[in-house]
């Protein structure tokens, strides 16, 4: 099945220490996106890569890190400078050419919980 | 940059009535206005899209209305059913980048 994956679904993390989630897709799209979702607040991008080997910075990129080394993988690291990182994180991608704008498809979310 | 303001946040109606969210951008590029549900602890899922050489779209009991010049765009859902119970996103689409409304949460009561 053709899909987006996000593992894990629940991740717990001690302040002061990074994490990193895991994100891929078999749909063969060239966009992929971060989003982070609060309690009763929009989603709010965190990074974007329209293409391997590149990327940027969305509206609330401190504190987080990524890497797209594979066109099917978007991994977000969530490092310690990140003052409030409890949240629901979504992964996105889409065929992403500039300037065709298509149907996003989001994976199931990763809850990280700092303890 | 672009933003996308969404009203209500929250909304109940009677199972049978009709409900309406409505959201406003504000980059005039902007070319593609998808609405998204997403149901509890999952991730959104389309349910309805349009681009700015259109002005209405329907699917079955939902459809989507943009006013260009007013910059905003609304979901009408009809006949509304209890499994039609979630949060709606509307978002904005420039550069390849979806800009999020702040959702709303429906609620059908039967």
């Amino acid at each position: 099945d053709g899909g987006i994956t996000q593992s894990p679904k629940y991740l717990f993390r001690k302040e002061g220490q990074n994490v990193t989630l895991s994100c891929e897709q078999n749909l063969n799209h060239d966009a992929m996106y971060w989003y982070r979702q609060d309690p009763g607040q929009g989603l709010r991008l965190i990074y974007y890569s329209q293409i391997v080997n590149d990327f940027q910075k969305g509206d609330i990129a401190e504190g987080y890190s990524v890497s797209r080394e594979k066109k099917e993988s978007f991994p977000l690291t969530v490092t310690s400078a990140q003052k409030n990182p409890t949240a629901f994180y979504l992964c996105a991608s889409s065929i992403g050419h500039e300037g065709m704008n298509t149907e996003a498809f989001f994976g199931q979310g990763t809850r990280l919980t700092v303890v | 940059g672009e933003n996308v303001e969404q009203h209500p946040s929250t909304l109940s109606v009677q199972e049978g009535d009709s409900a309406v969210i409505k959201c406003t951008y504000s980059d005039s590029a902007s070319n593609y206005f998808p609405w998204y549900k997403q149901e509890l602890g999952k991730g959104p899922q389309l349910i309805i899209d349009i681009r700015s050489n259109v002005g209405e779209k329907k699917d079955q009991r939902i459809a989507v209305t943009l006013n260009k010049t007013a910059k905003h765009f609304s979901l009408h859902i009809t006949e509304t059913q209890p499994e039609d119970s979630a949060v709606y996103f509307c978002a904005a689409s420039i550069g390849g980048k979806l800009i999020f409304g702040q959702g709303t949460e429906l609620s059908v009561k039967p």
